[in-house]
């Protein structure tokens, strides 16, 4: 069965930087496209960006240009987000989701990732 | 930037009742790439309807998805205990969205 697990919470100060992973299993990696979505605390979705993991290209939310990169590794299906300058406002819960293909979006996901940014 | 708007932001219905639920778009949204998810407390969303109307591996068919261009709606023929959650549209064309959700509560 196709499974996305992240890696553990995190507690990063203000400046820092988080690298979040997502192993997929369950399916081939190189197949599907992997999205980022993070969710604030009492908040809604926002969509954060997307790799392919069959040639790593990827699309960026405007808004986290030039402070987020997404990328994987296909010898072991795991897929990387980092986000780099944090601030409190990035805290949040971090989930990727693995992209179906064609019409399907956000077919499976991961279970989050809570950034915590904190003086 | 395609932004989408929900309502209403509550809907208060009792097990059994029909939930409808809407999602408007700033812009058209291309090829019906409108999907809705349903959140529950501590979990990842989970998706119910894609391209508009198709339903997703597993989802029940008292979900249902309608709507093309700017205007879509979700319903919910008879809520079920289970089904009181958060739902979120999204539209994932080239730079995808969600919409802030609209929160199904028990009346």
């Amino acid at each position: 069965q196709v499974q996305l697990v992240q890696s553990g919470a995190e507690v990063k100060k203000p400046g820092a930087s988080v690298k979040v992973s997502c192993k997929a299993s369950g399916y081939t990696f190189t197949s599907y496209g992997i999205s980022w979505v993070r969710q604030a605390p009492g908040q809604g979705l926002e969509w954060m960006g997307w790799i392919s993991a069959y040639n790593g290209n990827t699309n960026y939310a405007q808004k986290l240009q030039g402070r987020v990169t997404m990328t994987t590794d296909t010898s072991t299906s795991t897929a990387y987000m980092e986000l780099r300058s944090l601030r409190s406002d990035d805290t949040a819960v971090y989930y990727c989701a693995r992209d179906g293909g064609g019409w399907i979006p956000n077919d499976y996901w991961g279970q989050g990732t809570l950034v915590t940014v904190s003086s | 930037e395609i932004v989408l708007t929900q309502s209403p932001g509550t809907l208060s219905l009792s097990p059994g009742e029909r939930a409808t639920l809407s999602c408007r778009a700033s812009q058209s949204v291309s090829s019906s790439y409108l999907a809705w998810y349903q959140q529950k407390p501590g979990q990842a969303p989970r998706l119910l309807i894609y391209g508009a109307s198709s339903r997703a591996t597993g989802i029940p068919d008292r979900f249902s998805g309608s709507g093309s261009g700017t205007d879509f709606t979700l319903t919910i023929s008879r809520l079920e205990p289970e089904d009181f959650a958060v739902y979120y549209c999204q539209q994932y064309g080239s730079s995808p969205s969600f919409g802030p959700g609209t929160k199904v509560d028990i009346k």
